[in-house]
């Protein structure tokens, strides 16, 4: 019963240095998303991917780009960390409009 | 715009009930969601109502909408120390894509 798994759980890294968080779901979704969440502001939207083949821009993309690997996974990749960047980062799924999502478990990045 | 509003923090002892609001702007919104986030956990998914409908009930928990004024509530009854987490509310949005607009999450606190 595995859903939503993101590796790793946890990251340190240095400025500068580049970064993939992985991203797989099991439950044959269409839609995938990545958000990050950092204290009082919520969740906020980094990209999403509504299906196979196509990703688009949230609310704070930059600094990030995305791989729609193929229908079960979704990659995150930082080129250059920087400080900012230090949140909890979230993977979510959900099967057509209007479903809920699911979430994995969270990936807790640090930038030095 | 799009926007979730929720208060940051709510403290109940251990029996009472428990009411978190929220308010939200999009009145298109098809569904409206309740998460909850335990410590280092994602986000789980609670429960969610349909926009037609004025109430739903869970076991210990109510959801009731209001849409004339875009408003939001989940009421835990018999609130217990386990309930203690960060609860989310979420909206659908007008967007066909299955993104979700998120509130910045309340912090229940519950006293033994």
């Amino acid at each position: 019963n595995a859903g939503v798994t993101q590796t790793p759980k946890f990251q340190v890294l240095k400025t500068g240095q580049s970064m993939t968080l992985q991203c797989a779901q099991d439950m044959n979704h269409n839609s995938m998303y990545w958000y990050r969440q950092d204290p009082g502001m919520g969740l906020r939207l980094i990209y999403y991917s509504a299906s196979e083949g196509t990703t688009d821009k949230g609310e704070v993309p930059n600094g990030y780009n995305v791989s729609r690997l193929n229908k079960r996974e979704f990659s995150l990749r930082l080129e250059s960390a920087a400080p900012s960047q230090t949140s909890v980062y979230f993977c979510a799924s959900n099967e057509v409009n209007n479903q809920p999502q699911h979430f994995g478990d969270g990936t807790r990045l640090s930038i030095l | 715009g799009e926007d979730v509003e929720q208060s940051l923090f709510l403290s109940v002892r251990e029996g009472d009930s428990s009411v978190i609001n929220c308010t939200y702007t999009d009145s298109s919104s098809t569904y409206l969601y309740w998460y909850k986030q335990e410590p280092g956990a994602g986000l789980q998914l609670l429960t969610y109502i349909f926009s037609n409908m004025d109430m739903k009930q869970d076991q210990r928990l109510t959801v009731l909408l209001n849409k004339k004024d875009k408003h939001l509530s989940l009421r835990i009854a018999d609130t217990q120390t386990g309930d203690s987490a960060i609860y989310f509310c979420a909206e659908s949005g007008s967007s066909n894509t299955g993104k979700l607009i998120f509130g910045q999450g309340t912090t229940l606190q519950v006293k033994p």
